[in-house]
């Protein structure tokens, strides 16, 4: 079965950090683009950060810039996204995706929760 | 980084056709065929309809389909069912080597 498994969200103060991890299954992860797209309460879809295939390409929204990272471990079949500075605005649902650079996102997880509050 | 607009709500009866546009610039949807639409159902992950403009992944009803002219894009549905109700957000590489979706629109069968 094709699957992308999110973890690694919660509750965190303002400032703070967060790693959240997707592990995938059921296909060849090391020949998809993979990408952390987030869903604030309430609100529609943005794109957070994607990675090409071989780690080699890293593309960030500017409102995460410098603050976030993104990074894939092809041999765990994991990618992951490095949160630090925490801020409000970040509390989100985080979904992971892969797929083509040029098709589009064809797998997505089910989505783990970031809450940033204190 | 603009979100492309979308229209915030469409909606049609059973049987009939809509299409949802998705307008960007000379910069996004005008300047590649990176194009790609999502339905989203409440409190479900996005699921891809149609990639790289009108491409339908396996699965996918042939009532979708994809198109675009300049810089907009646009996603219709025909032979509207029940099931098709749910949010649709279009999706645009840009010339910024940066990715931006569309607000999103509303499907209401009636």
């Amino acid at each position: 079965e094709v699957q992308l498994v999110e973890s690694g969200g919660g509750l965190v103060q303002p400032g703070g950090s967060l790693r959240l991890s997707c592990v995938a299954s059921g296909f060849t992860f090391s020949g998809y683009w993979m990408t952390w797209v987030r869903q604030a309460p309430g609100k529609g879809l943005e794109w957070v950060a994607n990675i090409k295939e071989d780690g080699s390409d890293k593309y960030y929204v500017d409102s995460v810039k410098g603050r976030f990272t993104i990074s894939r471990d092809n041999a765990k079949n994991s990618v992951y996204l490095q949160m630090n500075s925490l801020r409000a605005e970040d509390t989100a649902v985080y979904y992971c995706a892969g797929g083509g650079v040029n098709y589009g996102m064809d797998i997505w997880g089910q989505g783990t929760t970031v809450t940033v509050s204190s | 980084q603009s979100a492309l607009t979308q229209p915030a709500s469409v909606s049609g009866s059973p049987g009939q056709s809509v299409t949802i546009s998705c307008t960007g610039t000379t910069s996004d949807v005008g300047a590649y065929n990176r194009v790609s639409w999502y339905q989203q159902r409440p409190d479900k992950a996005p699921k891809l309809m149609i990639g790289e403009v009108n491409i339908r992944p396996s699965g996918v009803s042939n009532r979708f389909s994809g198109s675009k002219s300049g810089n907009t894009a646009s996603l219709t549905i025909s032979g509207l069912q029940a099931e098709d109700e749910a949010d649709y957000y279009c999706y645009s590489y840009t010339t910024e080597k940066t990715w931006v979706f569309g607000g999103g629109t509303r499907l209401t069968v009636l």
